[in-house]
């Protein structure tokens, strides 16, 4: 099956600052890779998501690459402010339609 | 648009007991899934229903958990008897059709196993 990870798995930014979380993946036939976002006791939330036949997306302050043939996509996000601090969890939806998450990421921006 | 419905949120129980979860969905949402979310670790699918029926339960422990979706709406996972390393974040997720596109998670059930 699909395996994900992800890099690094805790990340400090300064307010302000961009962060970037990279993600890999295992199954050639992936065709879709979104990114989730989860807050202290709450469940995950879509922030951004990209198909195989794209290369990059943008939505305002978040932008998500996408590398097929080296496996690997990356969450961009600029002028990070508070509200950004959470767990950020890529995914990939493999042959067999299943959506496998990674691991996540801990994003702490410090004001 | 209401969100999916999960409980309870908490729930404390010891080893070889049994614990119960129940899920509602987004209304219209064909697709229900479970995940089960170990501290520090990603979700990891549990089972997928589409409508009433099963479409992946490959990962769900068998001899120990099970779940319905008896009328294509709500659901319940069970656990029976419950080990240590049930302890886990348990969410519920739907989305429209269950190939394209979003899911939307539930809040979760945090159990506890002592």
């Amino acid at each position: 099956g699909e395996n994900v990870e992800q890099h690094p798995s805790t990340l400090s930014v300064q307010e302000g600052d961009s962060a970037v979380i990279k993600c890999t993946y295992s199954d050639s036939a992936s065709n879709y890779f979104p990114w989730y976002k989860q807050e202290l006791g709450k469940g995950p939330q879509l922030i951004i998501d990209i198909r195989s036949n794209v290369g990059e997306k943008k939505d305002q302050r978040i932008a998500v690459t996408l590398n097929k043939t080296a496996k690997h996509f990356s969450l961009h996000i600029t002028e990070t402010q508070p509200e950004d601090s959470a767990v950020y969890f890529c995914a990939a939806r493999g042959g067999n339609n299943r959506l496998a998450f990674g691991k996540g990421n801990q994003v702490v921006v410090i004001p | 648009e209401a969100g999916v419905a999960q409980s309870p949120r908490y729930k404390i129980i010891e080893k070889r007991q049994s614990v119960a979860f129940w899920c509602n969905p987004i209304s219209g949402h064909a697709t229900l899934y479970w995940y089960q979310q170990i501290l520090g670790q990603g979700p990891k699918l549990l089972i997928q229903f589409q409508n009433n029926g099963v479409v992946d339960d490959s990962q769900l422990p068998k001899d120990r958990f099970s779940a319905e979706r008896l009328k294509g709406v709500d659901s319940t996972l069970k656990i029976q008897p419950a080990k240590l390393e049930d302890s886990a974040v348990y969410l519920c997720a739907s989305s429209l059709d269950g190939y394209t596109g979003e899911l939307f998670f539930g809040e979760g059930s945090r159990l506890t196993v002592l």
